[in-house]
């Protein structure tokens, strides 16, 4: 199965720490993409990371790529209590860039 | 730009009923995935459908089918419901040519509970 697994499974952390996730997958991917999920709704797009790129930014998200050890990294810095939800990293195949899969996720509490 | 829309929002049905849940993308996307998500299994593939045609199918009985309208609005079935089909089914549109550039779009999701 190519399904990332995220780590840790939970993280609870004070506001204005940072925040750091890891994702681990199986087999070549053509990118990875993170989601975040709040309470049973929808997930967002957050970032997405092809697999030519070693590191991207948006705002205070900071996602790296390692290839060669097959696995993500998600830093969410200075995080704000609005942060509290479950992030979930999501690769492509090189052979299937149209069907996603989803990792177990990790749930970030974040206190006032 | 209206986002993806899912209806209904929450579903209580019986064991042996069958359901059909809806996804409308955002306008101009052809491609629709549809996923279902568990607290045991977490989310899980169950097909795509881009210009009316299902172009990647997951790992999931015959009892869960779908279909894609020429306005690219989905429809996903569920026949004969089990317990274990209890769970959140969201839908996510993206353009679908080619390489995804900018992920997903998902909609809310429909909450089925099966009774």
């Amino acid at each position: 199965s190519q399904q990332g697994e995220e780590d840790p499974q939970a993280l609870s952390i004070q506001e204005g720490e940072n925040a750091t996730m890891n994702c681990s997958y199986k087999t070549s991917i053509n990118n990875l993409q993170w989601y975040r999920q709040n309470s049973g709704r929808g997930l967002v797009h957050l970032i997405l990371i092809r697999s030519n790129e070693r590191e991207k930014h948006s705002g205070r998200l900071r996602v790296t790529l390692d290839t060669s050890k097959k696995s993500s990294s998600l830093l969410i810095t200075a995080s704000r209590a609005a942060d509290t939800a479950s992030y979930f990293c999501a690769t492509a195949s090189i052979y299937n860039f149209n069907k996603f899969y989803f990792g177990s996720g990790t749930k970030l509490n974040v206190k006032p | 730009k209206a986002g993806v829309t899912q209806t209904p929002r929450y579903l209580i049905k019986t064991r042996g009923q069958q359901v059909t849940l809806s996804c409308s993308p955002i306008s101009g996307h052809r491609s629709v995935s549809w996923y279902q998500q568990t607290p045991g299994q977490g989310l899980q593939f169950l097909f795509e459908y881009f210009s009316e045609t299902q172009r990647n199918k997951g790992n999931f009985p015959g009892r869960f089918s779908g279909r894609q309208f020429s306005n690219s609005r989905s429809e996903m079935n569920v026949s004969t419901l089990e317990l274990g089909d209890s769970a959140l089914y969201l839908c996510a549109s993206s353009l679908g040519a080619g390489e995804i550039k900018g992920g997903y779009t998902f909609g809310s999701g429909t909450r089925l509970t099966v009774v």
